[in-house]
């Protein structure tokens, strides 16, 4: 049963452009968010994470919105560059302390 | 100060085989986890060790299996092979068990097992 769904598996857009994220969970319980970010051949590496007590943290480029009525999690990268390019999972961590995560959105950013 | 290395990168078994993947964690880092990665379904979550003992279990059979040593490497064990046992096993460490607050992983690149 897939609590984090991404139910985008590719997004492309054009460099200097925003590039939207979207991420929705079922489990009310979930308490930390994150975003972790996969180029091929590597593993996946933290990018930017929110507590459910909050509802926006920023870090340069990337800014993570979480709308907790809703159940929604949105990665915002602006401006978007070519290193951008990768598969972008979002994780939400349960009761139990583990790591569920979505099934990821390739992003292509075109010159 | 060396990530997180998991060996082998790439292996190739038969259905009904066995087959063990190893992964050392970042110096210090208690905390192993283990995930699988397959098209379409993101990483699944296997189990996590914690000093040497298993802290959670995700929702696979029994053929799944881990351990952790006292210098905190780990190893999974995956018995009697099957086609769909296909994918990309990951290992993540952290310093703290990821039940114990706020905790980033540190992901491996992978071992990637093909099972025909």
């Amino acid at each position: 049963d897939q609590q984090v769904k991404q139910n985008s598996p590719s997004l492309s857009v054009q460099e200097g452009r925003i590039s939207i994220l979207n991420c929705d969970y079922t489990n009310s319980m979930f308490d930390y968010f994150l975003w972790y970010k996969k180029y091929p051949a590597e593993g996946p590496t933290f990018l930017i994470s929110i507590s459910s007590i909050k509802d926006k943290n920023e870090d340069g480029r990337f800014t993570v919105f979480l709308n907790k009525s809703a159940k929604h999690l949105s990665l915002h990268i602006v401006p978007s560059q070519p290193g951008d390019s990768a598969v972008y999972f979002c994780a939400a961590r349960d009761s139990w302390g583990k790591l569920q995560f979505g099934a990821g959105t390739q992003v292509v950013v075109t010159p | 100060k060396a990530g997180v290395t998991q060996t082998p990168r790439y292996l190739i078994k038969t259905r009904g085989q066995q087959v063990t993947l190893s992964c050392s964690p970042i110096s210090g880092h208690r905390s192993v986890s283990w995930y699988q990665q397959t098209p379409g379904q993101g990483l699944q979550f296997l189990f996590e060790y914690f000093s040497e003992t298993q802290r959670n279990k995700g929702n696979f059979p029994g053929r799944f299996s881990g351990r952790q040593f006292s210098n905190s490497r780990s190893e999974m064990n995956v018995s009697t092979l099957e086609l769909g046992d296909s994918a990309l096993y990951l290992c993540a460490s952290s310093f703290r068990s990821t039940g114990a607050g706020a905790n980033v992983l540190t992901f491996g690149a992978g071992s990637r097992l093909t099972v025909l």
